[in-house]
């Protein structure tokens, strides 16, 4: 099985700050998928990134994929208190099963 | 559209009773269903998944089972709750049509035990 090392674990910002957390592994991923969860609820996806080198925007969060497939970022501009949840990153074997990161808890204060 | 629905959403149960955890899968048809355990802020832990009626894979020893008595609906269960077995418990299914591994996740049933 594939680890996924996400880093931070815990960032803490005010609002209006610029964030980047990072989702590493020794290994190739066909794929790699981030989720967000808020307190509570189920994880919610994000985006899906499939090239070596993609970068996709959704809004404020910019995600790359890195050209070796086996890490990516995800970054944030001018964070805002409704960003603040659990980040996990997942990477897709091309199996059954994803194998998540244990996630980076970001905290915006307003 | 797809949804999953899981109850209870919160349990409370004293160690050595039994559980069950039901979730439900609508918009859909043969997906791939999944149980995972998630501490307090932190990462997902696969339990069990199947990619079909009656088939089960474990991926954790433990006192917990899992069975899928029909397409959409996928049951987690314990003859006698530990203490150990206290968290969040997230069901979660592949998208309809997608074979990009994606999945959508329940709210979650919150089990405590005491």
């Amino acid at each position: 099985t594939q680890l996924l090392e996400q880093s931070p674990q815990f960032l803490s910002i005010q609002e209006g700050e610029n964030l980047t957390v990072y989702c590493n592994s020794s290994s190739v991923f066909s794929s790699l998928q981030w989720y967000r969860q808020e307190p509570g609820e189920g994880p919610v996806l994000l985006v899906t990134v499939v090239t070596g080198g993609e970068v996709k925007k959704l809004k404020r969060l910019t995600f790359q994929f890195g050209d070796a497939r086996k890490d990516s970022s995800l970054h944030i501009t001018a964070a805002q208190p409704g960003d603040t949840g659990l980040y996990l990153c997942a990477g897709d074997e091309g199996y059954s099963t994803l194998t998540f990161g244990k996630g980076t808890m970001l905290l915006v204060s307003p | 559209s797809q949804t999953i629905h899981q109850w209870p959403a919160t349990l409370v149960q004293p160690v050595g009773s039994p559980l069950s955890l039901e979730c439900t899968v609508e918009g859909t048809s043969n997906p791939n269903l999944y149980w995972y355990r998630q501490a307090a802020g932190r990462g997902l832990q696969l339990l069990f998944y199947s990619v079909g009626i009656g088939q089960i894979s474990s991926e954790v020893p433990q006192n917990l089972s899992a069975s899928r008595p029909q397409d959409r609906q996928f049951i987690l269960s314990s003859k006698k709750l530990l203490l150990s077995d206290s968290g969040f418990y997230l069901c979660a299914s592949t998208f309809t049509d997608q074979n990009t591994g994606e999945l959508f996740f329940g709210e979650g049933s919150r089990l405590t035990v005491l």
